[in-house]
């Protein structure tokens, strides 16, 4: 089944704590991304990237890492968590610099807490 | 940058026909999506529009104006499964894979 997976799917953690949140396609698409969900704000792209050992920037780098070492893996790294990254994370994927945008596939979200 | 507005709440009857709105103010503009995402649960891909004009997929339509930064989604024969929040979001160059979303808009289908 194509699909797009992440874990863990929630996580409670403290201030200070380093933690990674993986994500991973098997559907040998080029791009992926992390976007981050929260009340009022909705959905904001925290890094992408456009193929292996490609990333960029989204709109809200700050506090993040990414690497993209395999085509089907982009891990989130939370360095040094602080409250404010308490949110809902979803991490997407689609094929590639298509002439039109194709559909992006999400995964089922990580719910994390930072205490 | 980059300015996405969408209402933030709706309610429509079953069986009817509802338009959500949406405009946006950005730079480098390249498409218009639209995700539907139902509580707790990932968006899921409805359209995708470059070109001025409308596209229909099933009961969903999809609209976009560049010159006038707007575009709406028309679903028709509202079921109570479209209960959902429908999310605006933009597509930008000099980062091809910069998407920039709404807020979204949570639309009530009630009996």
């Amino acid at each position: 089944e194509a699909q797009v997976t992440q874990n863990p799917r929630y996580l409670i953690t403290v201030t200070g704590k380093k933690l990674t949140v993986t994500c991973s396609q098997n559907m040998n698409h080029e791009y992926m991304s992390w976007y981050r969900q929260d009340p009022g704000l909705g959905l904001r792209q925290i890094y992408y990237s456009m193929n292996v050992e490609v990333t960029d920037k989204g709109d809200v780098p700050e506090g993040y890492k990414v690497s993209r070492k395999e085509k089907r893996n982009f891990p989130l790294i939370l360095e040094s968590p602080s409250p404010n990254q308490t949110s809902l994370y979803f991490c997407a994927s689609r094929p590639g610099l298509a002439p039109r945008g194709d559909e992006q596939f999400f995964g089922p979200g990580t719910r994390l807490t930072v205490l | 940058g980059q300015n996405i507005d969408q209402p933030t709440e709706m309610t429509a009857t079953e069986g009817a026909i509802v338009q959500i709105n949406c405009t946006y103010q950005t730079s480098g503009f390249n498409g218009l999506f639209w995700y539907q995402q139902h509580a707790g649960e990932a968006p899921t891909f409805l359209s995708y529009n470059v070109l001025d004009g409308l596209e229909e997929k099933g009961r969903f339509s999809s609209f976009l104006s560049r010159s006038k930064g707007y575009s709406y989604l028309l679903l028709k024969e509202l079921q109570m499964k479209d209960s959902a929040s429908y999310l605006c979001a933009v597509s930008r160059s000099g980062g091809y894979q910069k998407v920039t979303f709404g807020i979204g808009t949570k639309l009530q289908v009630i009996p």
